[in-house]
């Protein structure tokens, strides 16, 4: 069965540094998602794209994260200059259509020290 | 501002016990979806309803739209039905913009 896959599993990186989270979202999916998951508390949603564009945004979204399709298979979230609480397991979904079920990656754990 | 809250947030039970997870809305919704996730993080889909009843396997959902509430039901659990589960409604207003709940911890003991 197909699958949304995320690298890398883990990263870690310090205060001020630039990371960028990847996914590859299935492959005949139209709508891509981010969420985070902070140690302990709900999921959250980040951030919708489709048709190359960003379609809705949290209020988390700020100007520091970015989300791109750079080629037609990844999807990529870019945070600019890390701040320690944006440690959090990250994850990247898809879906086939405006209001279809959510195929989910396995996440990226990232920790900012 | 959408509410959600699960109950329980915390249950464990014996194996072959019926299980019911209880999810509750503040706003009008399209859709909503029942999320698993596992012990090592990863995040399941398991059912997407906007109306009535869903089954798959021993696992029944159940939305009522105009009470704003779901179950999700566990029929004969076994213990690899540990896990949380998360109910997620789609918002009418910002349909893409899911609101998760806190999720329920079920433990099932063999």
């Amino acid at each position: 069965e197909p699958e949304v896959t995320q690298t890398p599993s883990h990263q870690v990186t310090q205060m001020g540094q630039e990371v960028i989270l990847r996914c590859v979202p299935i492959s005949n999916h139209l709508y891509f998602y981010w969420y985070r998951q902070i140690l302990g508390q709900k999921v959250e949603f980040l951030v919708s794209f489709y048709n190359n564009e960003i379609s809705e945004k949290s209020e988390i979204f700020d100007d520091q994260f970015s989300v791109e399709r750079p080629d037609g298979s990844n999807f990529t979230l870019k945070i600019r200059s890390t701040k320690l609480e944006d440690s959090a397991m990250y994850f990247c979904a898809s879906s086939d259509g405006y209001n279809s079920p959510l195929h989910f990656g396995n996440g990226t754990r990232l920790t900012v020290t | 501002k959408n509410e959600v809250e699960q109950s329980p947030q915390n249950l464990t039970a014996q194996e072959g016990e019926f299980i019911t997870i209880n999810c509750s809305y503040s706003v009008g919704i399209s859709a909503l979806h029942w999320l698993q996730q596992h012990p090592g993080g990863g995040i399941v889909s398991l059912f997407m309803l906007s109306s009535g009843k869903k089954k798959h396997g021993r696992l029944i959902a159940t939305i009522n739209i105009q009470e704003k509430h779901s179950s999700l039901h566990i029929t004969a659990s076994h213990p690899r039905d540990s896990a949380v589960y998360i109910c997620a409604p789609n918002p009418l207003q910002g349909a893409q913009k899911l609101v998760f709940g806190q999720g329920t911890r079920l433990t099932i003991n063999p």
